[in-house]
């Protein structure tokens, strides 16, 4: 079964509205969670990596301000998208390592962003 | 800079075999991981390698030769089901997941 949930499947908002992904563990306590984001027929782009307890580490060329993640405990990381644009629109997936850091990632089912 | 290459489509029959082909430039080497991805879903596990040689689980086996920065995911009995991109990562030194663009593969019945 699932060991990550992500919560909404898909979304549909308008410009200049925000719009909050959760992501949560089911059975394992995630310090670390990653998010990504992924365009149509690309591979995936890391986004940020969420730290438990702590401010999140972006990547390059990816606003803060814009994409704002709340880790909150070691069982939920919370990306909200701010102010959206129909640029935003995409497919966000969250991930977490199970344990040790070589583990493989489990993934969210994804969330499907169109902003109109 | 740190770079992974994999083909962009390949091709297959039903019933047969396809070997989909990794290889990589990194800062430093953690392990290899295969994820499948179905269109419009999120990735998952498939196999992962650290040490060379082939792993083999099920239908789906995985390769890795570290000296060559080369893997391979080795897909037997093929399924229409097994249409799906499939991802290369490498976790470099700094446990940084580098990804490879994905591998489209398209079975014909």
């Amino acid at each position: 079964g699932a060991v990550v949930s992500q919560h909404p499947s898909w979304v549909i908002c308008k410009s200049g509205t925000s719009v909050k992904i959760e992501c949560r563990s089911l059975d394992f306590q995630a310090t670390t969670m990653f998010w990504y984001r992924q365009f149509p027929k690309q591979s995936l782009m890391l986004m940020a990596t969420s730290n438990e307890g702590s401010k999140a580490t972006y990547e390059q060329g990816v606003e803060k301000d814009k994409f704002l993640i709340n880790h909150a405990s070691l069982t939920l990381s919370t990306l909200t998208v701010t102010s959206a644009h129909p640029e935003d629109s995409s497919f966000y997936i969250c991930s977490a390592p199970r344990d040790r850091e070589n583990s493989p990632l489990h993934f969210g089912n994804g969330t499907r962003l169109t902003v109109t | 800079g740190q770079n992974i290459d994999q083909p962009t489509e390949m091709t297959a029959t039903e019933g047969a075999i396809v070997q989909i082909n990794c290889t990589y430039q990194t800062s430093g080497f953690n392990g290899l991981f295969w994820y499948q991805q179905h269109a419009g879903e999120a990735p998952t596990f498939l196999s992962y390698n650290v040490l060379d040689g082939l792993e083999e689980k099920g239908r789906f086996s995985s390769f890795l030769s570290r000296s060559k920065g080369y893997s391979y995911l080795l897909l037997k009995e093929l399924q229409m089901k097994d249409s799906a991109s499939y991802l290369c990562a490498v976790l470099d030194s700094n446990y940084q997941l580098i990804w490879g663009a994905g591998t489209k593969l398209i079975i014909k019945p």
